[in-house]
């Protein structure tokens, strides 16, 4: 069965310094690979998506992600933080031994100070 | 307008009532899902239909039940709320393998 674990709950960083968010998974067969943001009072939207194409993959708002199979591995970087970037992320994945359902991770909250 | 819409936004209710939770959605995907989210536990998935006869049940069905109306329409139920039920629940709609796209979230408080 599929599974998403994130690493830290919370993650704080200074405006500027370099944004790490990791993300481990549990797939079988070639997974499809999710990042997710959730703003305050908000739904979640759609960062950025790994679907075995090329695996660095670049989102929005500066974000990418790297897919490394050999450590199941999908963790979400951005070079500078950004006040705005506060929110809580969410990894997730699905593949087709779950007929594509998605499963997320817990998610983790960054908190970035001035 | 929002691509999938969910009513009621908020709803404050007490143990033993029945609650529908209602989600619409333009996308003209097949695909529809439940999730309930709490603090620490990320989103967990109630239910989902894959298209307008398929029903399946989620890692947390218990206590839950739905109906796909239509391929635009997916209503969840709580048949008697109890006060573990209370939290934010979000309808999301995809294509085949692909990005969910979320709703602004129901905020269920039972008391």
């Amino acid at each position: 069965a599929q599974s998403v674990t994130q690493l830290g709950s919370h993650v704080s960083v200074s405006e500027g310094a370099l944004v790490l968010l990791r993300c481990n998974y549990s797939s079988s067969v070639p997974p499809y690979l999710f990042w997710y943001v959730q703003y305050p009072n908000q739904g979640l939207q759609l960062l950025l998506k790994y679907t075995s194409a090329a695996t660095l993959v670049k989102g929005i708002n500066g974000f990418e992600a790297e897919f490394k199979k050999s450590e199941t591995s999908f963790h979400l970087t951005k070079p500078s933080a950004h006040m705005s970037d506060a929110a809580e992320y969410f990894c997730a994945v699905s593949d087709r031994t779950g007929g594509f359902k998605t499963i997320f991770g817990a998610g983790t909250r960054l908190f970035v100070k001035a | 307008d929002a691509d999938v819409t969910q009513t009621p936004r908020n709803r404050i209710t007490k143990t033993g009532k029945r609650i529908m939770l209602e989600c619409s959605q333009t996308k003209g995907h097949d695909r529809m899902y439940w999730y309930r989210q709490d603090p620490g536990l990320g989103l967990r998935l109630i239910y989902y239909s894959f298209d307008v006869k398929d029903i399946n049940k989620g890692e947390i069905s218990d206590g839950y039940s739905v109906s796909r109306q239509a391929q635009a329409k997916f209503s969840l139920s709580l048949e008697s709320a109890i006060p573990n039920q209370t939290a934010l629940y979000f309808c999301a709609t995809s294509d085949f393998g692909n990005e969910q796209f979320f709703g602004p979230g129901t905020r269920l408080t039972v008391l």
